[in-house]
């Protein structure tokens, strides 16, 4: 079982479209959960930061976390053409804090 | 300001060249690292440093050698070069108590 699985799109919704990502993990040891966002030929850009379960909201963009499911979810409210990019889902562990990726999920707004 | 600087953006070389990829971080952060993304844009982490101590040190081929001047930078050498080492390299940095990683945009490496 890979230790992070993420539903792989490409996802492709209409402007204004709730659109919900999601991960699964199997490692106990990750301890924070993060979201990036990567447009095409740049960096990844990281979106939202949590350690515990339940909800953090940041603007359009609310991370949920369930550990006793070992299950991450980020939803983008009124999305935008401008969210059209690969969203990651990573997993902090260890004192040296080490990231673990997920394979991304291309998503595509149309206008 | 860029925060994670990385040069060269585009690379292309020669199997069996050596060549160099350079990074710096204006942050202040203690700690570095270079991952590596595939032609399937999945990330994985080659090497990490915390002020200047090599602290992760994942299994890649002994070809990679990361040097760390100070704890501003981060270089990767890599020695004669295989086409299987093209990809996107990405240098991060990252501080305690502060959540997440800062990412530079990428050095595109392509082996002919």
């Amino acid at each position: 079982q890979k230790e992070v699985e993420q539903d792989p799109g490409p996802l492709s919704v209409p402007e204004g479209a709730i659109v919900s990502l999601n991960c699964t993990y199997s490692n106990s040891a990750f301890q924070y959960f993060m979201w990036y966002r990567q447009y095409s030929r740049k960096g990844p850009e990281l979106l939202m930061y949590t350690y515990s379960s339940g909800n953090k909201e940041d603007g359009r963009f609310t991370a949920q976390v369930d550990k006793s499911s070992k299950y991450i979810s980020l939803f983008i409210r009124d999305s935008q053409p401008s969210d059209s990019a690969t969203y990651l889902c990573a997993f902090e562990s260890g004192s040296a804090r080490q990231l673990t990726f997920g394979s991304g999920t291309q998503l595509t707004v149309l206008p | 300001d860029t925060a994670v600087s990385q040069t060269p953006k585009y690379l292309v070389t020669q199997m069996g060249n050596d060549k160099s990829i350079k990074c710096e971080q204006n942050l202040g952060h203690d700690t570095m690292y270079w991952y590596k993304q595939d032609s399937k844009k999945f990330l994985k982490i080659m090497f990490s440093y915390n002020n200047k101590e090599l602290i992760i040190n994942e299994t890649v081929p002994n070809r990679f050698s990361p040097k760390s001047p100070d704890k501003a930078h981060l270089n990767l050498h890599i020695n004669s070069l295989e086409l299987g080492d093209s990809a996107v390299y990405f240098c991060a940095s990252s501080q305690d108590g502060l959540g997440g990683y800062t990412f530079g945009s990428g050095t595109r490496l392509t082996v002919v």
